[in-house]
């Protein structure tokens, strides 16, 4: 079964620094898709960046990249300048990428990310 | 584009009591609808999976007689909680995904918050 972990539950980060989010997961799949999703305070589900497995190219948007290794089984988040807007809780996600609509996301346990000023 | 709504966005309800949550994608058709649970400082919970037309696929040790899920059109999901009980109050959320093509993304709705006194 496949399975999401994230090591860091709570991570603090001063306004215009960066940091990155960890990442694990364990899959025997080949094809598949990572996510990260940040929830706010208001507690709806964003997404922030979305990485296919087949792509060897990290995924950006904007102040937001991973680092994906696929042999390693890692997807780690790096925010760049970080704002406070910024703060709330990331989770890291997995997706089969077969299948259709019908695949799930396997979450992560999320980490909790401060930004001070 | 791609919005979800849920309706309401807060109930309060009595125990013994059912209540009706809505989610609905406002500008797609969304072939399959996610129902998620969520504690506090939790991550999500997948309770089922819906598509329209055809009986939920619940995971495992979720109650579907408890929490009974409806996908009768492209558009609306409902779930109710039926005899609701302290321990049912929680914060659920749904998403949906359209079959329109890849990478089906999951639209998030922007969660109910349920109480049961």
């Amino acid at each position: 079964a496949q399975t999401v972990t994230q090591s860091q539950p709570e991570m603090s980060v001063q306004e215009a620094e960066t940091v990155t989010l960890s990442c694990t997961y364990d899959t025997s799949e080949s094809d598949y898709y990572l996510f990260w999703y940040k929830q706010p305070p208001s507690r709806q589900m964003i997404l922030v960046i979305r990485q296919e497995a087949y792509k060897q190219q990290n995924a950006t948007e904007n102040r937001f990249s991973v680092n994906f290794q696929k042999a390693a089984k890692s997807f780690s988040l790096k925010i760049s300048d970080s704002q406070l807007g910024d703060a709330a809780m990331y989770f890291c996600a997995y997706r089969l990428d077969y299948g259709g609509a019908t695949n799930k996301l396997i979450f992560g346990t999320g980490t909790l990310l401060a930004v001070q000023p | 584009g791609a919005v979800v709504s849920q309706h309401p966005s807060r109930v309060i309800c009595k125990s013994g009591t059912s209540v009706k949550i809505e989610c609905r994608s406002l500008d797609f058709q969304a072939t399959t609808m996610f129902w998620y649970r969520q504690f506090p400082k939790q991550s999500l919970m997948l309770m089922a999976t819906s598509n329209e037309g055809s009986k939920a696929t619940y995971e495992q040790g979720v109650e579907k007689d408890k929490f009974l899920i409806n996908h009768a059109s492209l558009t609306l999901s409902t779930l109710t909680v039926t005899s609701a009980h302290p321990e049912d109050s929680s914060f659920y959320i749904c998403s949906a995904a359209s079959g329109g093509g890849l990478p089906y993304e999951q639209y998030f709705g922007p969660g109910t918050r349920l109480t049961v006194t």
